[in-house]
């Protein structure tokens, strides 16, 4: 079974700053998907970015980019110019490539703040 | 847009009552997912569904039970509700893409207590 790792519970930054979360993960497979969710107070959790493991470039939506360190297994999320809206915990899961039945496995997550 | 509704975002039971969650998407997805979600523990699948009538267990699949007798419909028993299950219960569905590519959505979340 694959594990997800988030090691940093709780962290803090400024406004317009920027904050890095880290996410390593434990797996043999060669192919898979890797995604950070966003779950604001609100609770709605959402997609934010996601990365094919076959794909060299690291994804990038915005505001939002990862570092994906595939033979360290590591999977970082960088939130650049941070806001107030991106409070929120956030999640980062692995899926296997395959059948289109596979399941997300989550990290514990980790809670950022934004401090105005 | 996709959405994932359920029924209820605050729910109050008490120890030993039958307790139905109900989830439905509107996006004719296959795949559907009930999780529990408690503090420092992340999320845990406690059983999914890949079609209608369809079920296989998650991680924590020790006292619920889940039907899915339509393909929009995936919904969470609590045979005989107990404290240890006071929990945010979170439902999402996945569409089965190539390769499972597809996004999961997540619904808004139900706050079960069990007094």
């Amino acid at each position: 079974a694959q594990t997800v790792t988030q090691s940093q519970p709780e962290m803090s930054v400024q406004e317009a700053e920027t904050v890095t979360l880290s996410c390593t993960y434990d797996t043999s497979e060669n192919n898979y998907y890797l995604f950070w969710y966003k779950q604001p107070p609100s609770r709605q959790m959402i997609l934010v970015i996601r990365q094919e493991a076959y794909k060299q470039q690291n994804a990038t939506e915005n505001r939002f980019s990862v570092n994906f360190q595939k033979a360290a297994k590591s999977f970082s999320l960088k939130i650049s110019d941070s806001q107030l809206g991106d409070t929120a915990m956030y999640f980062c899961a692995f899926m296997k490539h395959g059948g289109g039945n596979n399941r997300l496995a989550f990290g514990k997550g980790n809670q950022v703040v934004v401090i105005p | 847009d996709v959405k994932v509704t359920q029924s209820s975002r605050y729910l109050v039971k008490r120890t030993g009552e039958k307790v139905f969650l109900e989830c439905v998407q509107d996006m004719d997805h296959e795949n559907m997912f009930w999780y529990r979600q408690d503090p420092g523990l992340g999320l845990r699948l406690i059983y999914f569904s890949y079609d209608v009538k369809m079920k296989e267990k998650g991680d924590i699949p020790e006292g619920y039970s889940v039907s899915r007798e339509k393909k929009e419909r995936f919904s969470l028993i609590l045979e005989s509700a107990s404290t240890n299950q006071t929990s945010m219960y979170l439902c999402a569905s996945r569409g089965a893409g190539q390769g499972g590519t597809d996004t999961q959505y997540f619904g808004p979340g139900t706050r079960l207590t069990v007094l």
